[in-house]
């Protein structure tokens, strides 16, 4: 199973918003709709942000929201903020009850 | 409040195994999922596998299906990932997730365990 394909590093300004892509194929963003991310700050447990392609587990605020199109997913990060500035993963379900990251993308607030 | 609580940081010689274990607490163990991602230096998370508590059955990634193994002792409530055979390069941060599920809805991490692995 190939990993997801993110962007390595995208950037944005405070208060604007940046997406970030995660092209799967057809047996796994395609098929289902279980793709999550996850935020992590280097040295800290990643948070989870976004599941089910667009649900927001409680506490994490509404400037995070996440949509699929095909065999890709995104996350779109609105009003940055500097405590924004983490890494970025995504991760899907595969028909073969297991799971694939994507390789990852630096989102870096200037 | 939902606590996934790993073991500390291990150094181990190459061919060697390491054993790590994710202890639960603020929930009924046997009622979500347990799956296992590692971070190698410099690298991204990769998805090692799942364990079911419950049953004891666990799913593994294709790269670990030879030298993983994912065991749980309910009566305390902590899940083990069991690694044989060491290389260098499984020098990583591994983590437990809780997830309701075989699907990724990781809303509960373990802190993190670093193995090394070096002569």
């Amino acid at each position: 199973q190939s990993a997801l394909t993110q962007p390595r590093s995208v950037s944005g300004s405070p208060g604007q918003s940046v997406t970030i892509s995660c092209t799967g194929t057809s047996s796994d963003v395609g098929a289902y709709n279980y793709v999550s991310w996850v935020q992590h700050h280097p040295g800290k447990a990643p948070k989870l942000i976004i599941y089910d392609v667009n649900e927001r587990p409680s506490g994490v605020p509404d400037r995070f929201s996440g949509s699929k199109s095909g065999n890709t997913a995104s996350l779109t990060v609105s009003g940055l903020q500097a405590e924004d500035e983490a890494d970025y993963y995504c991760c899907s379900y595969v028909g073969t009850s297991t799971v694939v990251f994507g390789g990852g993308t630096k989102l870096t607030v200037l | 409040q939902v606590q996934l609580v790993q073991s500390g940081a291990e150094v181990k010689e190459p061919g060697a195994s390491v054993r790590v274990s994710c202890r639960a607490s603020g929930y009924n163990f046997i009622y979500s999922y347990i799956h296992w991602v590692r971070q190698a230096p410099g690298q991204g998370l990769e998805w090692m596998g799942w364990l079911n508590p419950n049953s004891g059955s666990a799913n593994y990634a294709q790269n670990f299906k030879d030298w993983v193994t994912m065991t749980r002792d309910t009566s305390i409530s902590t899940a083990y990932m069991e690694l044989t055979r060491l290389r260098s390069d499984d020098t990583a941060v591994y983590y437990c997730a809780r997830s309701p599920s075989t699907v990724p809805t990781y809303n509960y991490w373990g802190q993190g365990t670093l193995i090394t692995v070096s002569s």
